[in-house]
C-alpha cells in the first residue's frame, strides 16, 4: 500500500530533550516536507526537500533540523524541543514538487512541557 | 492579505442538506494548481482534488463537486446530500509560482463543517 508513515505518533517530552520524528515513504516520490498545524494558523511549512541530500527551509525552520540522506526518509529534528513547539506535525511527500498532489503521513501529536 | 482565502471558517448543517465551501484565490500565474483536502476529526489528511489552471471543468465524485471559476478566482466545493461522515476541517490550497520563478504552495486557513443528525 502507497503510504506515507510517521513517527511516534504521540509524543509528551519536556523542554531541551532531543527528539526525532521520523517520516518514510514508499512510493519514490522525490519531494518530501514537513508541516506543523496550530489552531487559527493552519498549516505551515518547516522544511522540503526536493530529492536526497538538498534541503531547504520553509515559513518556520527555527528551532527544527532534518536530513535527506536516502530518498524514502525524511525525518525531523528538535534539538532542544521548547513547549511552543507544542503541536501537530505532518510529513508529506509528492512525486516532484508543489504542483502535485501531496501525500501526507498520520501525524504526530507532540506536547512540549 | 491572504492569498487563500476561506471566508466560512465554520459551518452548521443538519444532515441531507447541500454545503458550499468557498474558495477564493489570489495569483498572478497563468499554470497553477488548486487542491482541496479534508481532515476529519481523527486527524490525518487527505486528499480529495487537484485542479490545473487550463481545466476549468466542474468536477463531480459522488455527493462530491468542485466548481472552478477563473474569472471570479474560485475553486469553491459542494457536498450533496450531507452525511455525519462529512464533519470534518476542509483545506483549499492554491500552487503557484513566485516572482523568483519558485513554486510555493499556499493554504488557506480551512472550514470546519459539522453535519448534525
Amino acid at each position: 500500500e502507497a503510504q506515507v508513515t510517521q513517527n511516534p505518533r504521540y509524543l509528551i517530552t519536556v523542554t531541551g530533550k532531543k527528539l526525532t520524528v521520523t517520516c518514510s515513504q514508499n512510493m519514490n516520490h522525490e519531494y518530501m516536507s514537513w508541516y506543523r498545524q496550530d489552531p487559527g494558523l493552519g498549516l505551515r511549512q518547516i522544511y522540503y526537500s526536493m530529492n536526497v541530500e538538498v534541503t531547504d527551509k520553509g515559513d518556520v525552520p527555527e528551532g527544527y533540523k532534518v536530513s535527506r540522506k536516502e530518498k524514502r526518509n525524511f525525518p525531523l529534528i528538535l534539538e532542544s524541543p521548547s513547549p511552543n513547539q507544542t503541536s501537530l506535525y505532518f510529513c508529506a511527500s509528492s512525486f516532484s514538487g508543489y504542483q502535485e498532489t501531496q501525500y501526507f503521513g498520520p501525524g504526530t501529536r507532540l506536547l512540549v512541557l | 492579505a491572504q492569498k487563500v482565502t476561506q471566508a466560512q471558517t465554520e459551518i452548521s448543517v443538519v444532515e441531507k442538506e447541500d454545503v458550499t465551501l468557498d474558495c477564493v484565490y489570489e495569483t498572478r500565474d497563468t499554470t497553477y494548481y488548486l487542491f482541496w483536502y479534508k481532515q476529519p476529526p481523527s486527524g490525518e489528511l487527505v486528499f480529495l482534488i487537484r485542479r490545473n489552471s487550463f481545466d476549468e471543468q466542474n468536477e463531480i465524485s459522488g455527493r462530491y463537486s468542485w466548481n472552478f471559476q477563473k474569472s471570479t478566482s474560485s475553486f469553491n466545493f459542494t457536498i450533496t446530500a450531507s452525511q455525519v461522515v462529512d464533519s470534518a476541517v476542509y483545506f483549499c490550497a492554491l500552487s503557484e509560482r513566485d516572482a523568483g520563478n519558485n513554486r510555493k504552495l499556499i493554504w488557506g486557513l480551512g472550514t470546519s463543517l459539522a453535519v448534525n443528525p
